[in-house]
């Protein structure tokens, strides 16, 4: 089993739609990070979450935490082309850190 | 700043013969070190990591092996490659352990034929 459950797991999109994309757990994480990889290269980190609740924006890219740190999301306004990746959900719970499963995002032109 | 080196990027080798990948980092001393297995479009299963010069934990009984002879530099090796070894490799390493961001290397795709 994994501590870190992403879904969906394939979304195949037009450009211009929006989507959310969601990590969820059942246990309590210190910090959660968001990563996204193209195909052949390794995972590039987007960002960091560490306050129950927290939001952070980056461009079109919105990241929220959990209230209760279990749980985040991530949602993606006017997709683009360029935004098609892996995108991984990753958490530390003070003395280990897990990748989720991952979300297999394909934005169509 | 701080990169990560693989290498090599691609590498096909018979079944039975032997296994070495290695990894880098630069601009960052004592970095925790660690290698992942990464099956297509899914997320990544810890392997080894390190704390520091020939420091290694295992998270899964395997048939591969990892060492860390110098400060920057971690190594996995196989001494004979199953089919099952196929994937692609990610080096990764870390100011604290297993703590917030990881900072991943290009990767090494591994083909067992």
């Amino acid at each position: 089993t994994q501590l870190l459950e992403q879904s969906p797991q394939f979304l195949s999109i037009q450009e211009g739609e929006n989507l959310t994309v969601y990590c969820n757990s059942s246990s309590v994480f210190s910090s959660l990070q968001w990563y996204r990889q193209e195909p052949g290269e390794g995972p590039v980190l987007l960002v960091t979450v560490v306050t129950g609740g927290e939001v952070k924006k980056l461009k079109r890219l919105t990241f929220q935490f959990g209230d209760a740190r279990k749980d985040s999301s991530l949602h993606i306004t006017a997709a683009q082309p360029g935004d098609t990746g892996l995108y991984l959900c990753a958490g530390d719970t003070g003395n280990q850190f897990y990748f989720g499963t991952g979300t297999s995002l394909t934005v169509i032109p | 700043s701080q990169t990560i080196h693989q290498w090599p990027a691609t590498l096909v080798q018979p079944v039975g013969s032997p296994l070495s990948l290695e990894c880098t980092v630069e601009g960052t001393s004592n970095p925790n070190l660690y290698w992942y297995r990464q099956a297509a479009g899914r997320g990544l299963q810890l392997l080894f990591y390190s704390v520091g010069i020939g420091q290694i934990s295992s998270e899964v009984p395997q048939n591969l092996s990892a060492s860390r002879p110098q400060d920057r530099q971690f190594i996995l090796s196989s001494k004979k490659l199953l089919l099952s070894d196929s994937g692609f490799y990610l080096c990764a390493w870390s100011v604290i352990l297993y703590q917030e961001t990881q900072y991943f290397g290009p990767g090494t795709r591994l083909l067992v034929l």
